[in-house]
């Protein structure tokens, strides 16, 4: 079956310039999470998206990141104005969110590089 | 302040069982321990959760002690393909917010032949 899928696989842009990251979640998933990880790091944890409800935004590291998620599905990561140390794989995960059954899938993620 | 407490890396010979501690001496009683694993450019993959009672499915098996303050994840006979960093996660989920999963540094597990 489909898992999560994210686009672009690779993406490298300049300082300065704005960058688009798709996140595609399993169907009927309710739950939609945006992670960092920067080279040899843990994950960070970027934004969450539980149905209907507003985005929990407290992991947005400046205002120039940005998401959202139209129609309960797809979900979109802006960043504006790339720094280099925007550079990272920016990894997407969704999950089925139930009582102790917090089972998140992860798309292969997106290898963002800032020049 | 961390929730879990893990080593920072582990060696097991291959075919053996790789036993990885964890320490999460400050779990709630709604909290559920999970365990997750992330092989070299890929994204996390979930393995098992459990909240108070030995866990097995067909990847591992999971033993929480009695207070619940520590846990083991074991993978029975370890191969090449296991080498990987382990997650030990706990987390609850009180109906609202980002009860997400936060992730430490986990444990490097290196599968020597």
């Amino acid at each position: 079956g489909a898992g999560v899928s994210q686009s672009p696989s690779n993406k490298v842009t300049e300082k300065g310039k704005d960058v688009e990251l798709r996140c595609d979640p399993i169907s009927g998933h309710t739950a939609l999470y945006w992670y960092r990880q920067s080279l040899g790091q843990g994950l960070e944890f970027l934004i969450y998206f539980q149905g209907n409800s507003a985005p929990d935004k407290s992991g947005l590291p400046s205002d120039r990141f940005s998401a959202e998620r139209t129609g309960g599905s797809v979900s979109t990561l802006t960043i504006q104005r790339t720094q280099q140390e925007d550079s990272a794989v920016y990894l997407c995960a969704s999950s089925l969110k139930t009582w102790g059954n917090e089972k998140l899938f992860f798309g292969s993620g997106t290898q963002l590089s800032v020049l | 302040d961390a929730k879990t407490t893990q080593p920072t890396s582990m060696d097991c010979a291959e075919g053996r069982a790789a036993n990885l501690p964890c320490n999460h001496s400050t779990i709630s009683g709604n909290e559920y321990v999970y365990w997750y694993r992330q092989i070299h450019s890929q994204g996390p993959q979930y393995i098992i959760h459990g909240l108070k009672n030995n866990e097995t499915n067909e990847m591992a098996s999971l033993i929480i002690t009695e207070d619940r303050k520590s846990s083991t994840l074991i993978l029975p006979h370890a191969t090449l393909r296991d080498t990987a960093v382990y997650y030990c996660i706990v987390s609850g989920y009180s109906g609202g917010g980002a009860d997400g999963l936060t992730f430490g540094k986990g444990t490097h597990l290196i599968i020597q032949p």
